[in-house]
């Protein structure tokens, strides 16, 4: 799978939207974009997968470069239990394991 | 429904020393991962079982480490002579895998709470 790079660490207010970015400057025609999100002491969870196209879902927004070299997590509304690593992978169509990178642990402040 | 299990959640071992994970996935999902995930580390794959197919043990650090799956349902990971760099949390998925692959790149996997394995 090709490779996707995250910032650290973010924060955020509780209640303000959230942009989680990700770049894989090095992704194919066939790579879909998954978010997965690991809260303390748990184990990971589905966000969000989009190909081309911006996805919404309930429990949050992917919003696709038109080059799809890139794209942002977007949470509409932080809450405290968005506080999480959140996983940027990419998968193509033989994918069957997940690979993760090392994520972004966001913090969300009260 | 019910999520995917897996027992015990803590697991405390004496080095040289034998332990078995074990994981329910949910009913009806045809493939099984299990990962482990070290402390300060991000989630290292070990073994994939999708259906009757034989596993892909590509992940799998050393010969202590083997799993099976019976019945095409439960599985246990089994870790022999443990060693002190084996602890970690070891996590189970399971995913439908629909498509020829079995591992169509839409599809979504379902983890577990994972067991936390300490090796003194």
């Amino acid at each position: 799978d090709a490779k996707t790079t995250q910032p650290n660490s973010m924060e955020s207010n509780e209640e303000e939207p959230v942009h989680l970015p990700c770049n894989h400057s090095t992704i194919s025609g066939t790579d879909y974009i998954h978010w997965y999100r690991q809260l303390p002491s748990q184990g990971p969870e589905y966000v969000i997968h989009g190909l081309t196209s911006n996805v919404n879902n309930r429990m949050a927004s992917l919003a696709i470069a038109e080059d799809r070299k890139s794209s942002t997590l977007i949470l509409h509304r932080a809450t405290l239990r968005d506080a999480a690593v959140y996983y940027c992978i990419l998968r193509d169509g033989s994918a069957r394991q997940l690979t993760f990178g090392s994520g972004t642990q966001l913090t969300v402040l009260p | 429904g019910a999520g995917v299990s897996q027992s015990p959640s803590n697991k405390v071992t004496e080095k040289g020393k034998d332990v078995e994970l074990r994981c329910d996935p949910i009913s009806g999902h045809t493939a099984l991962y299990w990962y482990r995930q070290s402390l300060g580390q991000g989630l290292e794959f070990l073994i994939y079982f999708q259906g009757n197919s034989a596993p892909d043990k590509s992940g799998l650090p050393s010969d202590r480490f083997s799993a099976e799956r019976t019945g095409g349902s439960v599985s246990t990971l089994t870790i022999q002579r443990t060693q002190q760099e084996d602890s970690a949390v070891y996590l189970c998925a399971s995913s439908l895998a629909r498509g020829l692959a079995g591992g169509k790149s839409t599809d979504t996997q379902y983890f577990g709470p994972g067991t936390r394995l300490t090796v003194l």
